[in-house]
């Protein structure tokens, strides 16, 4: 059964520093791979995803993430946090085969907290 | 441009009752998704529509809950006698059609129900 692990509860960082949320992920196949984030009282919004090509993959508001297929990891990063940063982060796996639809199978969240 | 909408935002109703909740996706998105995410947890799949049908209703708990799509745009998820156990936030989710399966999904802002 296709699965993700998000280690890590809560990340505290200071603003201004480099900060990295880790997912990894098990699944049949070569995967399909999100980052979505949810803030307070608010919907959850896309990031970035990866489907194939260039292991490092940019996306919105200064994040990247970067797809390790020997790790079976999928690491969030951004070189410098901001405090609007802070806010619940949400891995997630698209479940193959991929002629059949959309379900996205997601990590528990990691609360990321960015202090000035 | 609008995104994907969910009416109520918030519903309370008490154990044995019936609920109704309501997705309109983004429009032109075929596909449709239910997710139903508890606190501290990551959303988890419930039902997917391609169009009116659903394609994947695997997730669904159990016969009480029921959804639907008739004209491939608003769809209702229906619970018949809740129970405290439903608590949760339903969120609805749209995107382009999943040929391919790589398009993300985009998430309406949920609605908490709250089963006393």
């Amino acid at each position: 059964a296709q699965s993700v692990a998000q280690p890590e509860d809560q990340v505290n960082v200071a603003e201004g520093n480099p900060l990295t949320v880790k997912c990894t992920y098990s699944v049949s196949g070569n995967p399909y791979l999100f980052w979505y984030v949810q803030y307070p009282n608010r919907g959850l919004q896309f990031l970035l995803k990866y489907i194939t090509g260039d292991n490092l993959v940019k996306g919105s508001y200064g994040f990247e993430a970067e797809f390790n297929k020997s790790q079976t990891s999928f690491h969030l990063k951004k070189p410098s946090a901001l405090v609007s940063d802070s806010a619940l982060y949400f891995c997630a796996v698209r479940e193959p085969p991929y002629n059949q639809g959309g379900k996205l199978i997601f990590g528990q969240g990691t609360e990321l907290s960015v202090k000035p | 441009g609008a995104g994907v909408s969910q009416t109520p935002s918030n519903k309370v109703t008490e154990k044995g009752k019936y609920v109704e909740l309501r997705c309109d996706p983004i429009s032109g998105h075929t596909a449709l998704y239910w997710y139903r995410q508890s606190l501290g947890q990551g959303p988890e799949f419930l039902i997917y529509f391609q169009g009116t049908g659903a394609a994947d209703d695997s997730g669904l708990p159990n016969d009480r809950f029921f959804a639907v799509r008739p004209e491939g745009s608003v769809s209702t998820l229906k619970i018949q006698r809740t129970e405290r156990g439903d608590s949760a936030v339903y969120l609805c989710a749209s995107s382009l059609a999943f040929g391919g399966g790589h398009n993300e999904q985009f998430f309406g802002p949920g609605t908490r129900l709250t089963v006393l």
